[in-house]
């Protein structure tokens, strides 16, 4: 069991560009989850997902972040025109999902994906 | 106010040292309360998670929630270097899915 997998687990970018940050769920899991992490600070809810639907993406910043999970692939999110602001560590997690199923809410998550922008 | 307020550190304890953790919160609709350890540069990793009030033991940690006074604990119990980590705690409303909100983590350094 690869656990959650992400990549790029670091990653740089000049003001202004692109950011694209991917994420395959455990195996078995069709929800994922995308947080942020800013440095002394806790994770932050950004977004859940669940295949080639967005349920909740109300801790999203309202321009320049998108995100998908489509029907074949792994999750991704996007970032455009990144600002320095944007440094961080983004976390994505996974669960089973299935409500009433004891741990089903538990997320796992991956290593985190690192950005720097300069 | 924060809806979860945990201190951040840092917390430096010998080895063998019983270590214990807190976070307070103010949404009485939490109902899920986990302890995520996370060490530096890596991802969380959940120890345990607690649903309602209570005490759970798992090995050398115990989690408690006290739901009447918005409070939760973990306690480490013959601490060892290995423990040193950042601690998380998170909670969820199952309304809201499996959106946790977390606190912003205690470091725990546990000294030879």
């Amino acid at each position: 069991n690869a656990g959650v997998m992400q990549n790029p687990r670091h990653l740089v970018r000049r003001r202004g560009q692109e950011a694209r940050l991917r994420c395959s769920p455990m195996k078995g899991h069709s929800h994922v989850y995308w947080y942020r992490q800013l440095p002394e600070e806790g994770l932050k809810f950004m977004v859940y997902l669940q295949k080639e639907n967005i349920i909740d993406e109300s801790g999203m910043p309202k321009e320049r972040f998108s995100a998908e999970f489509p029907k074949e692939g792994p999750s991704i999110l996007r970032i455009q025109q990144v600002v320095r602001g944007d440094s961080a560590a983004y976390f994505c997690a996974s669960s089973p999902g299935d409500r009433g199923v004891p741990g089903a809410n538990v997320l796992t998550f991956g290593a985190g994906s690192r950005l720097t922008v300069l | 106010q924060k809806e979860v307020e945990q201190d951040p550190g840092p917390l430096s304890v010998p080895e063998g040292a019983i270590v214990s953790l807190n976070c307070t919160y103010s949404n009485s609709a939490f109902q899920y309360f986990m302890w995520y350890r996370q060490y530096s540069r890596k991802g969380p990793e959940l120890l345990m998670y607690t649903y309602s009030s209570g005490n759970k033991e798992d090995g050398r940690f115990t989690a408690q929630v006290d739901k009447s006074s918005k409070y939760i604990s973990l306690f480490i119990r013959d601490s060892q270097p290995s423990d040193s980590a950042t601690y998380l705690c998170a909670m969820l409303n199952t309304g809201t899915a499996s959106k946790l909100t977390f606190g912003t983590g205690t470091r725990l350094q546990v000294t030879l």
